[in-house]
């Protein structure tokens, strides 16, 4: 299963909504999961389920989205937000592959 | 501290091996799949291996399946990724993961390591 992601990178300013897409190449149902990765730093685990928000991440993200096409949320930009994120499909048996990422820099 | 701390990376030539460890602590390590993803600035991030919590259970990329050997050692807590004929394709930084789920896997990592960087070159 291929994922790919739209934009492959985009500017934006504090407070501004930003929303990153994430297709597979075939349906997944819900099995899918947005990470957050800083320069230098590990990849973070944001949403899993394709819309359940991991313990201790803030509000402002959501996620949605079954079948083959999913979206990520930041509903207000924060200083901190600015990273790359990837998703990851995880339907049926591995490998299973991340997507190329979007990188979210400041405008 | 909950955390997991690789070790064992350095520079290697084609065809050469490497034994990559992970130290995990502040959790019950026992309980939980653990596994490897590397990541490759050409090639983003890619899921390498996991193995169940009781280690009974172990899957594989393809790309890496008869040359790399994850094993745990649940008494000391640590994880290990034995890479032999190792590639320049398989240049990256490796990171340790642990699954999010409790029994069994769900795939979905919630805590990751700082990585160690393995470099396949001549």
């Amino acid at each position: 299963i291929q994922l790919t992601q739209s934009p492959s990178s985009l500017s934006a300013s504090v407070g501004d909504r930003v929303t990153i897409t994430c297709r597979a190449s075939q349906g997944i149902s819900s099995y899918l999961a947005w990470y957050q990765q800083k320069p230098g730093k590990a990849p973070k685990l944001l949403i899993y389920a394709a819309s359940t928000l991991q313990s201790g991440v803030p509000s402002r993200f959501s996620g949605s989205g079954s079948g083959t096409d999913f979206t990520l949320t930041i509903s207000s930009l924060q200083p901190e937000d600015f990273a790359t994120y990837y998703c990851q499909q995880l339907n049926g048996y591995p490998p299973f592959t991340f997507g190329p990422g979007t990188t979210v820099d400041i405008k | 501290e909950v955390q997991l701390l690789e070790s064992g990376g350095g520079l290697v030539q084609p065809g050469g091996s490497l034994r990559l460890s992970c130290a995990a602590s502040g959790f019950s390590f026992s309980t939980y799949a653990v596994g490897w993803v590397r990541q490759d600035p050409g090639r983003g991030l890619e899921w390498v291996s996991t193995i169940s919590s009781s280690g009974a259970y172990t899957y594989y990329v393809d790309s890496v399946r008869g040359r790399f050997t994850i094993s745990r050692d649940n008494s000391e807590n640590t994880l290990y990724l034995q890479l032999n004929t190792l590639r320049t394709e398989d240049t990256a930084i490796y990171y340790c993961v642990k699954d999010k789920a409790v029994p069994g896997t769900d795939w979905y990592f919630d805590l990751w390591g700082r990585g160690t960087l393995v470099t396949v070159s001549s």
